[in-house]
């Protein structure tokens, strides 16, 4: 059984800090990673994506892969109240398209 | 990213009813997904809609409960039959366009059952 692990939180961080997500899989196979971000009500939307170790940065966004470890983090700097929300790690399935989400991590920004 | 249309967007049902939800995308994909949120919860997959062929379905879903239709590569549609309080959740379509596993997501039906 794949599984995808996340802290459920609530992460409570004060704005305009560094928020610290974190996430294991178990699969040592995989090789794509995705975050995204679901309001309260609203559908998940994709925020990144990335597939090899290192370090991918999109903006405020910096998702970091460490495949010896098994872990996938997202790292938010310079938080902002509208970044409230849960954030879902998701891995394929057996290298397909299928994705496994994690439970996700509530976090909250505080103004 | 995919345009995505989901209907209805919400819905209140009776108990032993049924609901087909359709999922419309603006370009043609080669992956469709329906997976359940229930509440609270994370994502489970449901199905992967195949275009002209039977759905393939995950571990604890049937057919005769969540039949899916695929006419083609724009459009899927996911039925809950039968349908009893604890299928109560979110159903999400979700598409893969660049069959590079990015899954983008249509905004969901919130089911609720009576």
């Amino acid at each position: 059984q794949k599984e995808v692990e996340q802290n459920s939180g609530p992460l409570s961080v004060p704005e305009g800090a560094i928020a610290s997500l974190n996430c294991t899989y178990s699969d040592r196979g995989s090789q794509s990673f995705f975050w995204y971000r679901q309001y309260s009500g609203k559908s998940p939307e994709l925020i990144m994506s990335i597939y090899s170790n290192g370090d991918k940065e999109d903006g405020r966004f910096t998702a970091q892969l460490n495949k010896a470890s098994q872990y996938v983090s997202l790292l938010i700097r310079d938080s902002q109240p509208s970044d409230s929300a849960t954030y879902l790690c998701a891995v394929p399935m057996d290298s397909s398209y299928k994705l496994i989400f994690g439970s996700g991590t509530r976090l909250l920004v505080r103004p | 990213s995919a345009v995505i249309s989901q209907k209805p967007s919400r819905d209140i049902c009776q108990r032993g009813t049924s609901l087909t939800i359709q999922c419309q995308v603006d370009s043609q994909v080669t992956m469709m997904f329906w997976y359940r949120q229930q509440p609270g919860q994370s994502l489970t997959l449901i199905a992967t809609a195949n275009q002209g062929s039977e759905a393939t379905y995950e571990s604890g879903f049937v057919i005769d409960k969540f039949p899916i239709s695929r006419p083609n590569l724009t459009f899927s549609t996911l039925t809950v039959s039968n349908m009893s309080p604890e299928d109560s959740s979110i159903y999400l379509c979700s598409v893969d366009r660049q069959s590079n596993t990015e899954a983008f997501f249509g905004q969901g039906t919130r089911l609720t059952v009576v």
